[in-house]
């Protein structure tokens, strides 16, 4: 079946520090691939996305691009900030009926 | 934004006993509701899917009398876990869709944590 492995945390990381977790997936066909993130007391909202090979997705400074060949889709920012302190999963969708979930990878930025 | 809450965020009940978790959009209407369940340091799992007013669909593996799901309004939904043994102990996580939504398009819960003792 469809199955997500992601980097296990946690990480911490000092402010403006280079951020990269580590995303694989198995599926059939062709998946969708999102990274959600879950900030402390909040529900998952979604982060970015990426619908089909060589696609990047970005949102508040977060890259991360859809790699089919290596079945990968790492997370990146360049710079974090305390802010970017969370839960975040990676995701993917093969058929539009359900996600499936990775583990979860907990950040923590110190000032 | 949308706005999904779950009540309790924490429950402790005894080994034997049911627990209602109840789920509601608050400033939108949920045609579609999903229940995941999440143990620690691994996935979350979809348990169910349920639209307003039908019977859920429950993922393999689910036991479905165990885990009693009613989508009985476009804002609520509830999970029963009924006769709640150590093992059902759990995050219990619930999501919601708008009508027409993608499947990532989910607003979720802040989930609820079930211990049973």
């Amino acid at each position: 079946g469809d199955s997500v492995t992601q980097m296990e945390g946690p990480v911490t990381l000092s402010e403006e520090a280079f951020l990269t977790i580590n995303c694989t997936y198995t599926a059939t066909g062709y998946p969708s691939l999102f990274w959600y993130v879950q900030y402390p007391g909040e529900g998952l909202q979604l982060l970015l996305k990426a619908t089909k090979a060589d696609d990047k997705g970005s949102n508040k400074g977060f890259e991360a691009t859809y790699r089919k060949e290596t079945t990968s889709f790492h997370l990146e920012k360049g710079s974090v900030q305390v802010s970017d302190s969370a839960v975040y999963f990676c995701a993917l969708s093969a058929d539009d009926y359900k996600l499936s979930f990775g583990a979860g990878t907990t950040v923590t930025v110190r000032a | 934004g949308a706005v999904v809450s779950q009540h309790p965020s924490w429950v402790i009940c005894k080994s034997g006993t049911s627990v209602k978790i109840e789920c509601r959009s608050l400033d939108f209407q949920a045609t579609t509701m999903f229940w995941y369940r999440q143990f620690p340091k691994q996935s979350l799992m979809l348990m169910a899917t349920s639209n307003e007013g039908s019977k859920a669909t429950y993922e393999q593996g689910v036991e479905k009398d165990k885990f009693l799901i009613n989508h009985a309004s476009l804002t609520l939904s509830t999970l029963t876990v009924t006769s709640a043994h150590p093992e059902d102990s759990s995050f219990y996580i619930c999501s919601a869709t708008l009508a027409g939504g993608r499947i990532y398009e989910q607003y979720f819960g802040p989930g609820t944590r079930l211990t049973v003792t």
